[in-house]
């Protein structure tokens, strides 16, 4: 089973900041199928990137993943108030799937 | 449109079976690299994967819970059945059916959720 790591826990900033989530593997995820979701409270969780780099359609361009193997990342550009959420990582590349434990992404 | 809608009870004792459907619409449960996923999320915490069924009846269960999880469909009713048994307080948590298709593109669709909780 593949455990994946998300830093930070929490993520502090203002508005228009950049901001950077990590999430790491502890194997190599398969075809590079690690997705990210958003999550506000009390909704289910949003797709917004999948095959580690490749963007929903009509999620902004300021969300941008990358990475390969077992280190991925998704930045925000520029953080919009609607950006302030929480941020799992999850890979589909092999079962069983897992989940990250999250990312807070709160006003500073 | 694709939509997924979770029901089954609001409340559970502990040490009794939890049984919760999914119903589907806007596609097929038998159509081919069609699959769909059971996760849940404890209050305030992170979500976690339970099991998935394929669209050809193959099925796959989360490695701590696998023996207590069983997952079926009925693809005359458009539905997902997950059964767990013995369940504990712990196991209150807002479970979520979800789709996803074999290919890149990941769990794109998910219902609204259902709280479970587990009475002691």
């Amino acid at each position: 089973e593949i455990v994946l790591t998300q830093s930070p826990g929490t993520l502090s900033l203002s508005p228009g900041e950049r901001g950077t989530l990590s999430c790491r593997a502890s194997q190599s995820v398969s075809s590079s199928y690690l997705a990210w979701y958003q999550q506000k409270p009390g909704q289910a969780p949003r797709l917004f990137i999948y095959a580690a780099s490749s963007r929903v359609t009509g999620i902004p361009d300021r969300f941008n993943g990358s990475g390969s193997g077992t280190d991925f990342s998704l930045t925000i550009s520029r953080l919009e108030p609607e950006d302030f959420a929480v941020y799992y990582c999850q890979q589909y590349g092999s079962a069983p799937l897992t989940f990250g434990g999250g990312t807070k992404v709160e006003i500073k | 449109q694709v939509t997924l809608k979770e029901s089954g009870p609001a409340l559970v004792k502990a040490t009794q079976t939890l049984t919760l459907t999914c119903t589907v619409s806007g596609f097929s449960l038998s159509s081919s690299g069609t699959r769909v996923n059971w996760i849940r999320q404890p209050p305030s915490k992170a979500l976690e994967w339970l099991a998935r069924i394929d669209w050809d009846d193959d099925k796959f269960y989360s490695t701590s819970l696998r023996t207590r999880l069983t997952i079926s469909k009925d693809t005359s009713k458009n539905q997902v059945v997950l059964t767990m048994t013995n369940m504990d307080p712990v196991d209150t948590a807002t479970y979520y059916c979800a789709r996803d298709i074999v290919g890149p593109t990941a769990i794109d669709s998910w219902g609204q959720g259902a709280l479970v909780t587990v009475s002691s």
